[in-house]
């Protein structure tokens, strides 16, 4: 079956340390999303990629770092300076034009030790 | 950029009858507006989703309305049942789609039994 899988499920992250989500598609698309979703909150967008090789800034890029070398792949690394990392992370694909449903995986909880 | 608002935060209703849960949208350009569902742990799942040239949208007991003039496009489930219970959250697009989804802050929907 397609679909997107997020890895770890769960995450521990040490004062000063940088981690990074992982996310796989094997669906095709071009387009691949961040996203953090904190309690009775929205999700906001952290980072996108309409391609490989290329990736822009959502609304709370501060302190999130990604790339995107394959199609199917689109890590993301909570660095340092990101001083409130404890949040549920999603990460979605969809085909790059507009108004196309995006599909999600299940997250990845980081919390802080 | 796109601003969504969603109500109620919280709607709880007895198995078997409808709900309804509403969010308004701030971007004129907006085209297209999914909804998703979220049970606990997960990411969420598509539902529903209607265009900007398209009023209504049906699916069994799910439909969405959508008024252009007014910004604003509503949910409705009919004939509620235990498994509807869940976080819902609406989304819609500005920007061609693909630059990512702005999301309503979630409306958690309980059955009663």
């Amino acid at each position: 079956d397609g679909g997107i899988t997020q890895s770890p499920k769960y995450l521990f992250r040490k004062e000063g340390q940088n981690v990074t989500l992982s996310c796989e598609q094997n669906l095709n698309h071009d387009a691949m999303y961040w996203y953090r979703q904190d309690p009775g909150q929205g999700l906001r967008l952290i980072y996108y990629s309409q391609i490989v090789n290329d990736f822009q800034k959502g609304d709370i890029a501060e302190g999130y770092s990604v790339s995107r070398e394959k199609k199917e792949s689109f890590p993301l690394t909570v660095t340092s300076a990101q001083k409130n990392p404890t949040a549920f992370y999603l990460c979605a694909s969809s085909i790059p034009t507009g108004g196309q449903p995006q599909h999600f995986g299940d997250g990845t909880r980081l919390s802080i030790l | 950029g796109e601003n969504v608002e969603q109500h109620p935060s919280t709607l709880s209703v007895q198995e078997g009858d409808s709900a309804v849960i509403k969010c308004t949208y701030s971007d004129s350009a907006s085209n297209y507006f999914p909804w998703y569902k979220q049970e606990l742990g997960k990411g969420p799942q598509l539902i529903i989703d209607i265009r900007s040239n398209v009023g209504e949208k049906k699916d069994q007991r799910i439909a969405v309305t959508l008024n252009k003039t007014a910004k604003h496009f509503s949910l409705h489930i009919t004939e509620t049942q235990p498994e509807d219970s869940a976080v819902y959250f609406c989304a819609g697009t500005s920007g061609g789609g693909a630059d990512g989804l702005t999301f309503g802050k979630g409306t958690h929907l309980i059955i009663q039994p």
